[in-house]
């Protein structure tokens, strides 16, 4: 079983959609969780930063759910801007290794 | 401030064949490493570097080798290369502690073996 498991898509939405990613993680152990963003031909870029309390940054919130070990991101009023392919990432604290999720692709159409 | 830069872009090797790839930040960071990415695998840990002159294996270390003499350098070397390194590489550099643990990529170097 992979260490950070994530739907590989793609989602196809409409723009203006809601639409939200889940990933789950196998190592309890883990200490901190991200978002990375991944356009086409480029490389991952930090998106958000994921909070015990849950953390929103405009159109995005993401939710951690310690109990289940899963992370989430939702992503309101989608734009054709936000057609990529989202990273989920987890830190161990043992060697603060990240370990990076396959990613789930979301395109946008008009 | 250029970040994190990544030498060369492209490459064809032919099986056998070695080479460096170069990596190089000027945000002082401590910690760097080199992933490879392959469709449906994500990104995999080949080497990491907590500073200079410390070097540790990843998830595949296996056909590759790293160095770190200097803070701002970390080139990956190909031994022998062969068609399963056919991927595409990226090193990527953070802070080792605190923060938000922020890891800035390079933009990636698309090498294939034959």
């Amino acid at each position: 079983r992979k260490e950070v498991e994530q739907d590989p898509g793609p989602f196809n939405v409409p723009e203006g959609a809601t639409v939200a990613f889940n990933c789950t993680y196998s190592n309890s152990a883990s200490q901190s969780f991200f978002w990375y963003r991944q356009d086409c031909r480029k490389e991952p870029k930090l998106l958000m930063s994921v909070y015990s309390s849950g953390n929103e940054d405009g159109r995005f919130t993401a939710q951690l759910n310690r109990a289940s070990q899963y992370i989430s991101l939702l992503i309101r009023d989608s734009k054709l801007s936000d057609s990529a392919t989202y990273l989920c990432v987890v830190r161990r604290d043992a060697g603060n290794m990240l370990t990076f999720g396959g990613g789930t692709r979301l395109m946008v159409k008009p | 401030n250029a970040g994190v830069t990544q030498t060369p872009k492209f490459q064809v090797l032919k099986t056998g064949q070695s080479m460096t790839l170069q990596c190089a930040q000027d945000m002082n960071h401590e910690y760097m490493s080199w992933y490879r990415q392959d469709p449906g695998m994500g990104l995999r840990l080949i080497h990491y570097s907590v500073g200079a002159g410390i070097t540790d294996q990843g998830e595949v270390p296996n056909g590759y080798n790293v160095s770190r003499s200097t803070t701002e350098d970390f080139p990956l070397r190909l031994l022998s290369a062969a068609p399963s390194q056919t991927s595409v590489y990226f090193c990527a550099s953070r802070h080792r502690a605190g923060g938000t643990y922020e890891q800035y990529f390079g933009p990636g170097t698309r090498l294939t073996v034959t």
